[in-house]
């Protein structure tokens, strides 16, 4: 699988949107780019996930660049419980392995 | 629709002992996982089934750690002897068969935290 890059840590003010990054300069053709997310003792949450489209559900929306060498996860409008650890992961779709990084730690304050 | 269900949420031993993790994924999910997450790191895939077979167990380490899902249902993870570098938390996912609905989508359970003392 591709490795992702994403920074440590970001903060964010509440209501503002939250723009992710996450680079992936060497992902394949067929690989899939998943965000999931983790907020504090609870498991890892499914967030989206996108090949080369953009992509908007109900939580967030992921915009992966033409050449697919990076994206970036927005959400909207931040509130106090999207803090959490957010992974930017890419994987092929036949492929359940998810391969979690350190993520970025995203602290969304009032 | 019930999540993926974990016992307990927290366990306390010493080192050498034994213990075990319970797992419930969600009904008709037909692939299981346990990850392993340290603190301050991601989660690490310990092994994957598939139904009651083993379909990765790279990193599990076999010579303290074993794994079983009999009747292709509830998952057990098992530690003998636990060892210092043992304590993490230990998640269990479950996702559908490929090519369903949502197939890509793993669920987490909240973890069971172990501390080894």
């Amino acid at each position: 699988d591709a490795k992702t890059t994403q920074p440590p840590s970001m903060d964010c003010a509440e209501g503002r949107a939250a723009n992710l990054p996450c680079n992936h300069s060497t992902i394949s053709g067929n690989e899939y780019v998943y965000w999931y997310r983790q907020i504090h003792s609870q498991g890892p949450q499914y967030i989206i996930h996108g090949l080369k489209n953009n992509e908007t559900n109900e939580m967030a929306s992921l915009i992966i660049t033409e050449d697919r060498k990076s994206s970036t996860l927005i959400l909207p409008h931040a509130t106090l419980r999207d803090t959490a650890v957010y992974y930017c992961i890419v994987r092929v779709p036949n492929d359940y392995k998810l391969s979690f990084g350190a993520g970025t730690t995203v602290t969304v304050r009032a | 629709e019930a999540g993926v269900a974990q016992s307990p949420r927290y366990k306390i031993i010493e080192k050498r002992q034994s213990v075990a993790f319970w797992c419930n994924p969600i009904s008709g999910h037909a692939t299981l996982y346990w990850y392993q997450q340290i603190l301050g790191q991601g989660p690490k895939l310990l092994i994957q089934f598939q139904n009651n077979g083993v379909v990765d167990d790279s990193q599990l380490p076999k010579d303290r750690f074993s794994a079983e899902r009999l009747k292709g249902v509830d998952s057990t993870l098992k530690i003998q002897p636990a060892k210092l570098e043992d304590s993490a938390v230990y998640l269990c996912a479950s996702s559908a068969t490929l090519g369903e609905r949502d197939s890509y989508e793993q669920y987490f359970g909240p973890g069971t935290r172990l501390t080894v003392t």
